[in-house]
């Protein structure tokens, strides 16, 4: 157990609609991190919020939108969901906000289908 | 072409084999990781490495930053140890990581 949890673990829903994925990190980390990870592009890191402020920006889709709180969960939102989003959406966590030098704690994954 | 490859894609091995798995990458690095993706889903950090080798049981990582090469290696394998290896590099340019599309590994009794 990495001390990393997501919810939802599975969300089936319609092309066109919005859903919200959740992350709360490890206890003590400010970094998150969220990943998306389909089966023919593999892993590609989204985006970066550190203690409550976005510090890097990766191959997000407009359409996306995440958020980190004062708790230090976070949230990513989907909307406007198409086929190609359906994925593993994970999230990981690291104490500082040096994404490569630092050991992430990855969470379970979301597994999001869209039909 | 990927800036993260992996080697190979799929490994099929016996229970006790020694097992390699390569990593090349095409970018400037301050650090290599190695991931472990186990079949229901879960991603576990391995190692992270920015020269030399680590040791970890039975698990190994070396890299060669000249060479811009990565190994894991995996002594006495075991059927527990059959999932996705991931290995990702953190690219100066772009302050996160970088993944290998991973190598998916197979370890029979």
């Amino acid at each position: 157990d990495s001390g990393v949890t997501q919810t939802p673990k599975h969300l089936i829903t319609a092309t066109g609609q919005r859903v919200t994925l959740r992350c709360s990190p490890r206890s003590g980390d400010l970094s998150v991190y969220w990943y998306q990870q389909s089966l023919d592009q593999g892993l590609q890191f989204l985006i970066q919020y550190y203690n409550g402020e976005e510090r890097a920006k990766g191959n997000i889709l407009e359409r996306f939108s995440a958020q980190q709180f004062p708790d230090l969960h976070s949230e990513l939102n989907l909307s406007s969901l198409e086929l190609g989003d359906s994925a593993l959406y994970f999230c990981a966590s690291s104490d500082g906000g040096l994404a490569g030098v630092e050991t992430q704690y990855f969470g379970p994954g979301t597994r999001l289908l869209v039909l | 072409k990927n800036e993260v490859e992996q080697s190979p894609q799929n490994l099929t091995a016996q229970e006790g084999e020694f097992i390699t798995i390569n990593c090349s990458y095409s970018v400037g690095i301050s650090a290599l990781h190695w991931l472990q993706q186990h079949p229901g889903g879960g991603i576990v950090s391995l190692f992270m490495l920015s020269s030399g080798k680590k040791k970890h049981g039975r698990l190994i990582a070396t890299i060669n930053i000249q060479e811009k090469h990565s190994s894991l290696h995996i002594t006495a394998s075991h059927p527990r140890d059959s999932a996705v290896y991931i290995c990702a590099v953190d690219s100066w340019s772009q302050g996160n990581l970088i993944f290998g599309k991973g190598t998916k590994l197979s370890v029979k009794p």
